[in-house]
């Protein structure tokens, strides 16, 4: 089975509430990363965190690592209706690269 | 000015046909790969060039076959399609090798008849 899996597959909210999406994956990594794909568009990097880092912050975003669970967060604070879309995890274990399930997000205005 | 652009967006054809789907990058990246993504949006790594050079190749059946004129492009080319490879493929670069930031196409939808 693949690499990483995501939860919750999706995820509905109020525009302003935070939204928290979670990736566990199965071996050691390099790094993990995090993308944004919206409806009928190619993904787009949103931040990578190395496996010697446990928090991550750019702008609204948060991830959190935790090597030794082999899981990591993705938290999406204030949300807006422009937050739409899905987030998958992606691990590096060195020669390989993995996506996750993806969470579907819906932020209702 | 796109980073990574695809041709065509979509693309629907008959079994048993040949097709390409083109990929050009204008970020001066190093390395540039294929990548599938089902119905599902389950998203598999296919193929990863770094320099015109192959550096992976998942197990994907000998109908696809990648071709890199140069770093700045990377063309997949399929023969005989079957109904199976009815999927949206992506293109993506990165700086290097490594699996850093990647950068992704807007995607060409293959609908096979």
């Amino acid at each position: 089975s693949q690499q990483g899996e995501e939860d919750p597959q999706a995820l509905s909210i109020q525009e302003g509430e935070n939204a928290t999406m979670n990736c566990s994956y199965k071996t050691s990594i390099n790094n993990l990363q995090w993308y944004r794909q919206n409806s009928g568009r190619g993904l787009v990097h949103l931040i990578l965190i190395r496996s010697n880092e446990r928090e991550k912050h750019s702008g609204r975003l948060r991830v959190t690592l935790d090597t030794s669970k082999k899981s990591s967060s993705l938290l999406i604070t204030a949300s807006r209706a422009a937050d739409t879309a899905s987030y998958f995890c992606a691990t590096d274990t060195g020669n390989q690269f993995y996506f996750g399930t993806g969470t579907s997000l819906t932020v209702i205005p | 000015d796109t980073a990574v652009s695809q041709t065509p967006k979509y693309l629907v054809t008959q079994m048993g046909n040949d097709k390409s789907i083109k990929c050009e990058q204008n970020l001066g990246h190093d390395t540039m790969y294929w990548y599938k993504q089902d119905s599902k949006k389950f998203l598999k790594i296919m193929f990863s060039y770094n320099n015109k050079e192959l550096i992976i190749n998942e197990t994907v059946p000998n109908r696809f076959s990648p071709k890199s004129p140069d770093k700045a492009h990377l063309n997949l080319h399929i023969n005989s399609l079957e109904l199976g490879d009815s999927a949206v493929y992506f293109c993506a670069s990165s700086q290097s090798h490594g699996y850093q930031p990647q950068h992704f196409g807007d995607g060409t939808r293959l609908s096979i008849l």
